[in-house]
């Protein structure tokens, strides 16, 4: 099946400063890319859909200034969390088009302090 | 719009039990409908998946889920469970086609902790 992989698996950062999650598709290229949020406790929610060649496609309520999502080719799609606050601590994972099984990448722990 | 409820935020059994996580879900149109486990701190494994076809799934690790259009629900079973099925259970929904294709709608989840 596809693979994606996700790096960093876990980041810790200063409130004000911007962190890069990666997101790879190992085995399949892709044109979209689909990026999720899950608060602690809590379940997932859809940020954004990355498109390869065109701009980020946000859901009703998310930032775009301060989550800003990038598909810079075929296999790489990056969500850069900029000007990160605690509040923005939260597991950030990615996810690969229907056509590779809806996959999902292991996912980022952001930690704001 | 769609939405899915897992009716049980937790459910404790002891191993080797059998087990259902229920999944009830609501839309205008018809449905992609999915299971996926969540282990502490990891991402997200698709167990089963259903698509079209057969309204009983197989899936992974000895999981099963039946798809009740009546009913709108997609409960996940196990028949025994072991220990290692400890984890978080999330029921997702998507849209077949159009503008939310891949899109996926997720419930609130289901923590199983199986006891020995």
């Amino acid at each position: 099946g596809a693979v994606v992989s996700q790096h960093p698996s876990w980041v810790i950062c200063k409130s004000g400063t911007s962190v890069k999650i990666e997101c790879r598709s190992l085995d399949f290229q892709a044109t979209t890319m689909f990026w999720y949020r899950q608060f602690p406790k809590q379940s997932l929610m859809l940020m954004a859909t990355s498109n390869e060649g065109s701009k980020a496609t946000y859901e009703q309520g998310v930032e775009k200034d301060k989550f800003l999502i990038n598909h810079a080719s075929l296999t790489l799609s990056t969500l850069t969390v900029t000007s990160a606050h605690p509040e923005d601590s939260s597991f950030y994972i990615c996810s690969a088009p229907p056509d590779y099984g809806y996959t999902f990448g292991s996912g980022t722990r952001l930690t704001v302090v | 719009a769609q939405s899915v409820t897992q009716l049980d935020s937790q459910v404790p059994v002891f191993e080797e039990a059998p087990v259902e996580l229920r999944c009830n879900y609501s839309s205008s149109v018809s449905v992609y409908l999915f299971w996926y486990v969540q282990y502490p701190n990891q991402g997200l494994q698709l167990l089963l998946k259903y698509l079209s076809g057969s309204t009983l799934v197989k899936g992974i690790n000895g999981f099963e889920a039946e798809f009740n259009k009546s009913q709108t629900s997609f409960h996940l079973r196990k028949p025994s469970v072991h220990i290692s099925d400890t984890a978080e259970y999330f029921c997702a929904v998507s849209e077949p086609g159009g503008t939310s294709y891949g899109k996926l709608t997720f419930g609130q989840g289901t923590i199983l902790t199986v006891h020995p």
